[in-house]
Parts: structure tokens; C-alpha cells; sequence
């Protein structure tokens, strides 16, 4: 069974700063898909972003980026100029693409706080 | 937004009895799931529905059943509700599976006392 572990409960950062948000999983399947969700205090989930275990090129989405390190089996988010609205539950998670159960296996989540 | 709604929002219920819970999806959308989320576990899968009348269990499973009758809507109910049940229940949908991305609902609280 895969497990996806988030290491960091909870980080914070002042307003317009960088932050780095820690994710790794193991797997022993060569074929899958990591995301990102982020949940606010509204309980919503929201996608972030994906990256295809295939693709050596790192996913981007505006402000947010991957450090997709496959071998390591790493899967880091970096948050660029921080905003307020970006404070949050941050979920890494993991899709298999082969067989077994459907559906994703998540981490515990990192509580992100932005300082003003 | 996807079109996911769940129903009902917040419920209170007491040991034994049994609850339905409803995820309903405008997007014609093939593939549904349940989750469970609880501090400091993050979501898990308990069941999953891969088309009408096709369903299958996920990793926390006990206690559960679903059905899927139609496209659209997807039960989860909880037959005789316990303590250890308390907690936030999301349905997501994806068109396609694997590769492609889930979308949630807004969950719904259930409480048993």
C-alpha cells in the first residue's frame, strides 16, 4: 500500500515571502499522479496543482510550483509571494495509475499560517 | 466549481441508529468516492463507484455500504452509526480514472453522541 507522509504539522510565513512545504511517499509503482489540495477554513477542497510521475518538468501554477524529485520520491510545494488568502490545510496526496483500490491516499495535511 | 452538492450539511444522530448520507453531481461525472476526515489522518477512501451499480471498498471501509442507482447520486450509509463515525464526510467525483483530477463536495459533519 502507498503512504504519503507530510512531516511539517504546521508552517509559517510573514506576508510576500517564499515557503516550502514538505511532502514524501512510497510506492512501488512506476506510473501515478501527485497533487496538491488546499483546504481553507471553509472546509472546501481545492486543487493546487498535479504532476505526472512521468514528466521530469516540475509543475507550475502561477505562484506555485513542484520540486518533483521521483527517485527520492519527494514531492515539495513552494509558495511564492505569499498572500493572506493562501493560509490554509495543505494536502499532499497520491493516485496509482495501475491496479488496486481507486481513489487517493493523502498525507495529514500542514496547517500554513501567513504572518501579515 | 464542479457541480457537487451534499446532504445534509451538518448532522447529529445518536449510537445505533442508522444514517444516509447523499452525494448528488450535475457532471455526469463516472467515477464517485467517500472520504473520512478526522484530525490527524488526513482524508481516507472508504468506498469508491466506478458507474452505476458498480462500487468497491476503500481503506476504511467497516461499518459502511453505498450504493449508486444512478449517475448522479451516490449513498453512503452508516447502518447502525457509532462514536468512532463521528467525523467529516466528503464525496468527490473524477470523469475519468487514474490520471485524472477529483473533485469535492463541501462535506457534510456528522456527530454521533
Amino acid at each position: 500500500a502507498q503512504t504519503v507522509t507530510q512531516s511539517q504539522p504546521e508552517m509559517s510565513v510573514q506576508e510576500a515571502e517564499t515557503v516550502t512545504l514538505s511532502c514524501t511517499y512510497d510506492t512501488s509503482e512506476s506510473d501515478y499522479y501527485l497533487f496538491w489540495y488546499k483546504q481553507p477554513p471553509s472546509r472546501q477542497m481545492i486543487l493546487v496543482i498535479r504532476q505526472e510521475a512521468y514528466k521530469q518538468q516540475n509543475a507550475t501554477e502561477n505562484r506555485f510550483s513542484v520540486n518533483f524529485q521521483k527517485a527520492a520520491k519527494s514531492f515539495s510545494l513552494k509558495i511564492s509571494d505569499s498572500q493572506l488568502g493562501d493560509a490554509a490545510m495543505y494536502f499532499c496526496a497520491y493516485r496509482n495509475l495501475g491496479g488496486g483500490a481507486d481513489g487517493l491516499t493523502f498525507g495529514k495535511g500542514t496547517h500554513l499560517i501567513i504572518q501579515p | 466549481d464542479a457541480g457537487i452538492t451534499q446532504s445534509p450539511r451538518h448532522k447529529v444522530t445518536e449510537t445505533g441508529t442508522p444514517v444516509t448520507l447523499r452525494c448528488h453531481q450535475t457532471e455526469n461525472h463516472r467515477y464517485m468516492y467517500w472520504y473520512r476526515q478526522d484530525p490527524g489522518h488526513g482524508l481516507r477512501l472508504i468506498h469508491y463507484s466506478y458507474g452505476v451499480k458498480d462500487t468497491d471498498k476503500g481503506e476504511v471501509s467497516d461499518g459502511y455500504s453505498v450504493s449508486r442507482s444512478k449517475t448522479e447520486d451516490f449513498l453512503l450509509t452508516l447502518e447502525s452509526a457509532t462514536s468512532s463515525q463521528t467525523s467529516v464526510y466528503f464525496c468527490a467525483i473524477s470523469e475519468f480514472q487514474g490520471a485524472d483530477t477529483q473533485y469535492f463536495g463541501p462535506g457534510t459533519r456528522l456527530t454521533v453522541l
